[in-house]
């Protein structure tokens, strides 16, 4: 089975860091894929870590560790319209995207 | 270039009826994906299409059924609504069905069964 842990909600201020921490145990691993989802709105792609380490991204950076089975998405120089879900997905052995429930972050002034 | 469309916007159904959800890309891509997002549950995989002509069953299959008939097109039929089916549904388009490729959504489609 598939199971995706992140925290469900993140409030911070803006100009500040966040991470978001994403843990999972899936069948099989092909990489994993962090999304941003505004209210009301589609999800969009923000980075793809298939090997250990840190991908960086203007404000935002990913990280992963395979053997802790962790990653994280860490959002710098916070601003307002970062308010978002953040979604942790999981490319299993299938190739199929296993999806946490998301974290809500809050970016307040 | 739209990307990814998906009709209707939102729909109010009533249970037993029969319903079916559009989506076209116009991106070419080669596989196709339905989703249903239900809040604390996050995005569930209901069917997938790797290729035109070929459909496979994902998370939550049971009451949903498609087809891929072209490379754009990837309707979702429900032959019998009921409450539970109540979801936002978002179907998503990636260039071939590999691992390191990146998956794209449409809108969705806010569906509520009565």
């Amino acid at each position: 089975g598939q199971n995706i842990d992140q925290p469900t909600e993140m409030t911070a201020t803006e100009g500040a860091i966040v991470q978001i921490n994403c843990t999972y145990q899936t069948s099989g691993f092909n990489g994993l894929f962090w999304y941003q989802q505004h209210a009301g709105e589609a999800p969009t792609f923000l980075s793809y870590n298939v090997l250990d380490g840190l991908e960086e991204k203007g404000r935002f950076s990913s990280f992963l560790s395979r053997s802790k089975g962790y990653s994280y998405l860490l959002l710098k120089e916070l601003q307002m319209k970062d308010s978002a879900s953040y979604l942790c997905a999981v490319s299993n052995g299938d190739y199929k995207l296993s999806f946490g429930a998301g974290t809500t972050v809050t970016v307040r002034a | 270039i739209a990307g990814i469309t998906q009709a209707p916007t939102s729909q109010i159904l009533a249970a037993g009826r029969r319903m079916t959800l559009r989506c076209t890309q116009d991106m070419r891509h080669n596989a196709m994906y339905w989703y249903r997002q239900d809040l604390g549950l996050g995005l569930r995989l209901i069917h997938y299409s790797n290729t035109a002509g070929t459909t496979g069953k994902g998370e939550v299959p049971d009451g949903y059924s498609v087809s891929r008939a072209n490379t754009d097109d990837f309707p979702l039929t429900l032959a019998s609504a009921v409450p539970s089916q109540t979801s936002v549904y978002f179907c998503a388009s990636s260039s071939t069905s590999g691992s390191t490729d990146t998956q794209y959504f449409g809108p969705g489609t806010r569906l509520t069964v009565l």
